[in-house]
């Protein structure tokens, strides 16, 4: 069935430095994949996606690269805010289908 | 506008009690997710509404799990004779169609306890 592996949190990171946050699938066909981020307090939103291979997901400076080669979707940003500090979480949706599949999520800590 | 609204935030019950959680979707969303996160878990998919029809409820565990969209919007989550195992935060999502699954609205969840 279809999966998705995350890095393990939690990840602290002082202000300004670069974040991976790592992501790999498995899936039957050619699934589209989601980065949704769950902020303190509030809902799960939708921080970026891409639906086909070499597509660029972008969003608030965070930047995600479908690679099929690799089965890989890696969130990365030049520069981590202490707003940043939330949950991220990897997804995957297959064919026309109507469910996510979701990563277990990876805690991100920012300090001054 | 407003998001999608759950309710109750927190619910602690004894086990064998009968539980239900609410969700009111974002006005004009068709369908509507339910989601359950286990600690330490990502979302696991539950059943899926498209207006008052399940279109799918192939992940609930098992048939003390049952949900309802009477009027397609609001849905209920009910659970019967609930198990210590059921702790969990029950997730709700909108979106506007089916078509557009993937970018769902969330609410932020009702977290059930079961003693």
């Amino acid at each position: 069935g279809d999966s998705v592996t995350q890095m393990e949190g939690p990840v602290t990171l002082s202000e300004e430095a670069f974040l991976t946050i790592n992501c790999t699938y498995t899936a039957t066909g050619y699934p589209s994949l989601f980065w949704y981020v769950q902020y303190p307090g509030e809902g799960l939103q939708l921080l970026l996606k891409a639906t086909k291979a070499d597509d660029k997901g972008s969003n608030k400076g965070f930047e995600a690269t479908y690679r099929k080669e690799t089965t890989s979707f890696h969130l990365e940003k030049g520069s981590v805010q202490v707003s940043d500090s939330a949950v991220y979480f990897c997804a995957l949706r297959t064919g026309g289908g109507n469910k996510l599949t979701f990563g277990t999520g990876t805690q991100l800590k920012v300090e001054l | 506008g407003a998001g999608v609204s759950q309710t109750p935030s927190n619910k602690v019950t004894e086990k064998g009690k009968y539980v239900e959680l609410r969700c009111d979707p974002i006005s004009g969303h068709t369908a509507l997710y339910w989601y359950r996160q286990s600690l330490g878990q990502g979302p696991e998919f539950l059943i899926y509404f498209q207006g008052t029809g399940a279109a799918d409820d192939s992940g609930l565990p098992n048939d003390r799990f049952f949900a309802v969209r009477p009027e397609g919007s609001v849905s209920t989550l009910k659970i019967q004779r609930t198990e210590r195992g059921d702790s969990a935060v029950y997730l709700c999502a909108s979106s506007p169609t089916s078509g557009t699954a993937g970018e769902l609205f969330f609410g932020e969840g009702s977290r059930l306890t079961v003693l």
